[in-house]
């Protein structure tokens, strides 16, 4: 495997459901992202992870938690969600948080809340 | 105010048109400006990325940053239709604090 991978790719899930998306990096990065892409939105930052300590959290509800147990692999455990939660999840890493600092993306996970 | 603004179009062209698609943003700190590209069913890419204002250019794509006037530009030479794909823009303050902000994407499809 090489770059950013997620899975899973789809995730359909009622709203009492309790999931979780998983983010792997194999690029030897120190910070790790979540973001939401939704329709006609920007990409909306959800959390930032620098060497496995959370730097950010861009006011997300905490019906999504994430974990991040070392440098190489992101979660984001989800529950209670609704269904303007529906979007594409992506995940992506970068060798640290300044500006200069590619960052590279996961394919992301298609999540639909029913 | 929304710090980064973009058409999210869709745009249309034939093959071989130039291409030209634009940003405007609001803060005057930011000072990397980069442009993703974004294919159906994939995560964004880097394909572009520039520091304060200028020009830079790399193969068929150049891009363009009037700090001035608080505008960023892509365009795309020869368009293929591999080209087809959503076009991000994004600017970033520059220090290890603050993060990427994107635009909604412009959606290029280029018919052949």
């Amino acid at each position: 495997e090489t770059g950013v991978t997620q899975t899973p790719r789809h995730l359909v899930m009622g709203m009492t459901n309790k999931k979780s998306l998983k983010c792997e990096q194999h690029l030897g990065h120190n910070a790790m992202y979540w973001y939401k892409q939704s329709a006609k939105k920007p990409l909306e930052l959800m959390f930032v992870y620098n060497f496995k300590e959370q730097t950010e959290n861009n006011s997300v509800p905490s019906r999504f938690s994430p974990e991040c147990p070392n440098s190489s692999h992101l979660f984001l455990h989800l529950h209670t969600l609704q269904p303007e939660d529906s979007a594409l999840y992506l995940c992506a890493s970068s060798g640290g948080t300044s500006g200069h600092n590619e960052q590279f993306f996961g394919p992301g996970t298609r999540l639909t809340v029913l | 105010q929304k710090e980064v603004e973009q058409d999210p179009g869709p745009l249309s062209v034939p093959e071989g048109a130039i291409v030209s698609l634009n940003c405007t943003y609001s803060n005057s700190a930011f000072q990397y400006f980069m442009w993703y590209r974004q294919y159906s069913r994939k995560g964004p890419e880097l394909l572009m990325y520039t520091y304060s204002s200028g020009n830079k250019e790399d193969g068929r794509f150049t891009a363009q940053v009037d700090k001035s006037s608080k505008y960023i530009s892509l365009f795309i030479r020869d368009s293929q239709p591999s080209d087809s794909a959503t076009y991000l823009c994004a600017s970033h303050y520059g220090g290890s604090q603050g993060n990427l902000i994107f635009g909604k994407g412009t959606k290029l499809s280029v018919k052949p």
